[in-house]
């Protein structure tokens, strides 16, 4: 079955670096969404994107958040200037069409900020 | 601001006993997910609910929505060891695009 793959599986960055978060995407799906969760704590919304832009994004992506597609398979967020509260747990989802599809998620990417 | 609250967040059980978990929500919604997750793995989909009065099953669960209450359930029959992990429901609002708003998750412990 088709599955969402992230990269790295953990990533350990010192704060105030840039970090790259990796994703593929389902291949025929249209949607990619970004999440986190911080341990213990429930999953939160970052960002949705379609046709190559933005179409949603929360209060918690800021400036210091991007998102990308540069090529056809990939997805990524940026997270700029990182800070210790940035340590999550970030998901990477897709799904095939809107709100009456799933959204399929990877394994996600452990952040952790020193 | 749409609020998904889940109860309980913590639920120990024996093997072969049922239960029920409730996941309440704020706002009009008719797009309702139930997810798993498992410790330290991603959010597997379990079931996808679009309407009032939608009913889905699949094993040992059940999961259902009433819109007009703001509720949807998650049943455990006869629960065994394997079913041991984090539930997740979460709301689709159609004027949020396609945000999923997650609960706290109910964390259940299935004992033998």
């Amino acid at each position: 079955e088709p599955e969402v793959t992230q990269t790295p599986s953990h990533q350990v960055t010192q704060m105030g670096q840039e970090v790259i978060l990796r994703c593929v995407p389902i291949s025929n799906h249209l949607y990619f969404y970004w999440y986190r969760q911080i341990l213990g704590q429930k999953v939160e919304f970052l960002v949705s994107f379609y046709n190559n832009e933005i179409s949603e994004k929360s209060e918690i992506f800021d400036d210091q958040f991007s998102v990308e597609r540069p090529d056809g398979s990939n997805f990524t967020l940026k997270i700029r200037s990182t800070k210790l509260e940035d340590s999550a747990m970030y998901f990477c989802a897709s799904s095939h069409a809107g709100g009456n599809q799933p959204q399929h998620f990877g394994d996600g990417t452990r952040l952790s900020i020193l | 601001e749409l609020k998904v609250e889940q109860n309980p967040l913590f639920l120990s059980m024996q093997e072969g006993k049922n239960y029920t978990i409730y996941c309440n929500y704020s706002t009009t919604s008719d797009r309702l997910y139930w997810y798993r997750q498992d410790p330290g793995k991603s959010l597997e989909s379990l079931f996808v609910l679009l309407s009032n009065g939608a009913v889905k099953q699949e094993g040992r669960l059940m999961a259902s929505l009433d819109t007009k209450a703001r509720l949807s359930t998650l049943h455990i029959t006869a629960a065994v060891h394997d079913l041991s992990a984090t539930y997740f429901c979460a709301v689709l609002l159609e004027t949020s695009g396609s945000r999923l708003t997650f609960g706290e998750g109910t964390q259940l412990t299935v004992n033998p």
